[in-house]
């Protein structure tokens, strides 16, 4: 069974500094694995997707990598501003993910 | 494309009663899943359905819950004699395959 584990579990930084979001996982054999964000109250929005195959993917001042051999993931965000405020999620597996508990993130302004 | 469409946003249900809840998916996915999200607690995978077919609901309890994905309309998750422990928020999400998931906004249950 696959668990995943987020550290830390909530983060609270000043605007402008580099977030480094972890996410490890128990099964090196996952399928895919899944950045969401989730604001409070709402329901999840998609980050950043990385394949089995893939080492990282982009997007914009996103950056996540993905090492399958250590079991582990981590979410960069560049920069961050306050509407960067919101709990992240890593998923792991295939049509069937296993969700961490998350981390909230607060961006001071 | 207006996304996952999940109806109604809020339900309150005395207990006994019947819940409903809808999720219709985004215009060419074939696949519809559906997760809880407990108080406190972080998202678990109940069940995986495409059209008129249950794939995986190894996450569904044993009882009073059921999910349908008609040939035509939304995906249905059914909670009948619901109880107070039923109270969380539901989520629909939808792939074009078995990967990279988009979620609705959820319905939060309460059972009063």
């Amino acid at each position: 069974k696959q668990e995943v584990t987020q550290i830390p579990a909530a983060l609270s930084v000043p605007e402008g500094e580099n977030l480094v979001l972890n996410c490890s996982f128990t099964d090196s054999a996952i399928y895919n694995l899944q950045w969401f964000r989730q604001d409070p109250g709402k329901g999840l929005t998609s980050l950043l997707l990385i394949q089995s195959s893939q080492r990282e993917q982009t997007s914009g001042r996103l950056n996540a990598s993905l090492d399958k051999s250590s079991g582990r993931s981590t979410l960069y965000i560049a920069a961050s501003q306050p509407g960067d405020s919101a709990t992240y999620l890593c998923a792991a597996g295939d049509y069937k993910l296993s969700f961490g508990a998350g981390t909230t993130v607060t961006v001071r302004a | 494309n207006a996304g996952v469409m999940q109806n109604p946003r809020h339900l309150v249900r005395r207990r006994g009663q019947e819940a409903r809840l809808r999720c219709s998916p985004m215009k060419g996915h074939s696949h519809v899943y559906w997760y809880r999200q407990l108080p406190e607690e972080g998202l678990k995978f109940m069940v995986y359905l495409q059209k008129e077919n249950i794939i995986d609901e190894s996450g569904m309890p044993k009882e009073r819950f059921s999910a349908e994905f008609p040939k035509e309309g939304p995906s249905i998750l059914r909670i009948q004699q619901v109880v107070r422990g039923d109270s969380a928020a539901y989520f629909c999400a939808s792939s074009p395959d078995t990967y990279g998931y988009t979620f609705g906004s959820g319905t939060r249950l309460t059972v009063v």
